[in-house]
């Protein structure tokens, strides 16, 4: 079955604890994203990666990092994460980016900071 | 600044009638549009989506309408079903230079039996 995978789907940690979203895709997909999603901002996007060891920036970046070593795996970093990241996260993907096609999520992942 | 929006919060409409979600942007040169559907608990779906370069598209109950003189982008969901009850976010892509994809702050529908 298509899909996208984040891991984990909850978790409740403390401020300045380094920790690593994991999201996997296996339709060789080459454009992947990271969002997040606040009530009443809807859904930001953080990073993007157009293809293998190509990433960007979009328009929340701030206290995040990502990495795209493989097509397959977009790990989202927060290094010293803090309350105004806990939030609602998702990763997507899709095919070339050129060739507007829309994205695939995943089911999100809810991050509590304290 | 550019963003993508959507007229309505919240719809409610009667079981059968037909619905229209409503979106503005405001990147003229936005090529791409989306509109996605989010059930609670789970991640956006695709619905449907139309390029710059048409008027409209019809997909199964659903169609997808986009006025580029106004910035208007309405997704009409006909017959409207229970199923249907969601948020509904339209999506603007800038252009194929950058990866970046602006979603609306969503309009939730609800169904009424």
């Amino acid at each position: 079955e298509a899909q996208v995978t984040q891991n984990p789907r909850y978790l409740i940690t403390v401020t300045g604890k380094k920790l690593t979203v994991t999201c996997s895709q296996n339709m060789n997909h080459e454009y992947m994203s990271w969002y997040r999603q606040d009530p009443g901002l809807g859904l930001r996007q953080i990073y993007y990666s157009m293809n293998v060891e190509v990433t960007d920036k979009g328009d929340v970046p701030e206290g995040y990092k990502v990495s795209r070593k493989e097509k397959r795996n977009f790990p989202l970093i927060l290094e010293s994460p803090s309350p105004n990241q806990t939030s609602l996260y998702f990763c997507a993907s899709s095919p070339l980016w050129g060739s507007n096609q829309p994205q695939h999520f995943g089911d999100g992942t809810r991050l509590s900071i304290l | 600044g550019e963003s993508v929006g959507l007229h309505l919060p919240t719809l409610s409409v009667q079981e059968g009638d037909n619905s229209i979600i409503n979106c503005a942007y405001s990147n003229s040169a936005s090529d791409y549009f989306i509109w996605y559907k989010q059930e609670s608990g789970k991640g956006p779906q695709f619905i449907i989506d139309i390029r710059s370069n048409m008027d409209k598209r019809q997909g199964q109950r659903v169609t997808v309408l986009l006025n580029k003189t106004v910035k208007h982008l309405s997704l009409q969901i006909a017959a409207t079903q229970p199923g249907d009850s969601a948020v509904y976010f339209c999506a603007e892509k800038f252009s194929s230079n950058t990866g970046k994809l602006i979603f609306g702050q969503g309009t939730t529908l609800q169904v009424k039996p």
